[in-house]
């Protein structure tokens, strides 16, 4: 099995940065997905890491450390549009994902 | 390209009735999955299909949730008889290729059961 943590929410300020710290425990660990959903919607794709290291794709990064069971979605020059629930996923040798609880991320003004 | 589509969006029925979401896959992806999503519980894999055949169906919560994908491009989730702690939204997605693709979400059927 898999166990999976993340904080329930944060609030940053427009601009600013913020970080989501993930921890897991799991066996047969193939990866790691960061999902962004957005409220009454789907989730979309936003990060893959499987190697250890720093993932940068514009204003957001991710990063993994396997031997630590420790990941985090960095979001840079926060805008209002950021403010949803981000969802930390472990992937399994056959590409099934588990998910976490999500972090509700609020940007205020 | 169109995503993958799901419906209905909305489904209101009464405990004890027989409910069928549905759900067709992005073209040419041979993984495709179901998932639940309720604030106690988050998102939840109920199963999952490679190349239409069940792959592992272990968080399917009990005997009257079945699911089938009879071929590429489409998928149903059946529960029979309803009950109240059904009500979810039910996520469909799908994937081409292995482990570390991205999974594609549909628009989601959101379920109430009265």
């Amino acid at each position: 099995g898999q166990n999976i943590d993340q904080p329930t929410e944060m609030t940053a300020t427009e601009g600013a940065i913020v970080q989501i710290n993930c921890t897991y425990q799991t066996s047969g660990f193939n990866g790691l997905f960061w999902y962004q959903q957005h409220a009454g919607e789907a989730p979309t794709f936003l990060s893959y890491n499987v190697l250890d290291g720093l993932e940068e794709k514009g204003r957001f990064s991710s990063f993994l450390s396997r031997s630590k069971g420790y990941s985090y979605l960095l979001l840079k020059e926060l805008q209002m549009k950021d403010s949803a629930s981000y969802l930390c996923a472990v992937t399994d040798s056959w590409g099934k994902l588990q998910f976490g609880a999500g972090t509700q991320v609020v940007v205020t003004p | 390209d169109a995503g993958v589509i799901q419906s209905p969006r909305h489904e209101v029925t009464e405990m004890g009735q027989e409910v069928t979401l549905r759900c067709k896959p992005i073209s040419g992806h041979d993984y495709l999955f179901w998932y639940r999503q309720t604030m106690m519980r988050g998102l939840e894999l109920l199963i999952y299909f490679n190349n239409n055949v069940p792959i592992d169906d272990s968080g399917m919560p009990e005997d009257r949730f079945s699911a089938k994908m009879p071929n590429a491009s489409f998928s149903t989730l059946k529960i029979q008889p309803s009950e109240p702690r059904d009500s979810a939204v039910y996520f469909c997605a799908s994937r081409l290729g292995g482990g570390g693709s991205e999974q594609y979400f549909g628009p989601g059927t959101r379920l109430t059961v009265t």
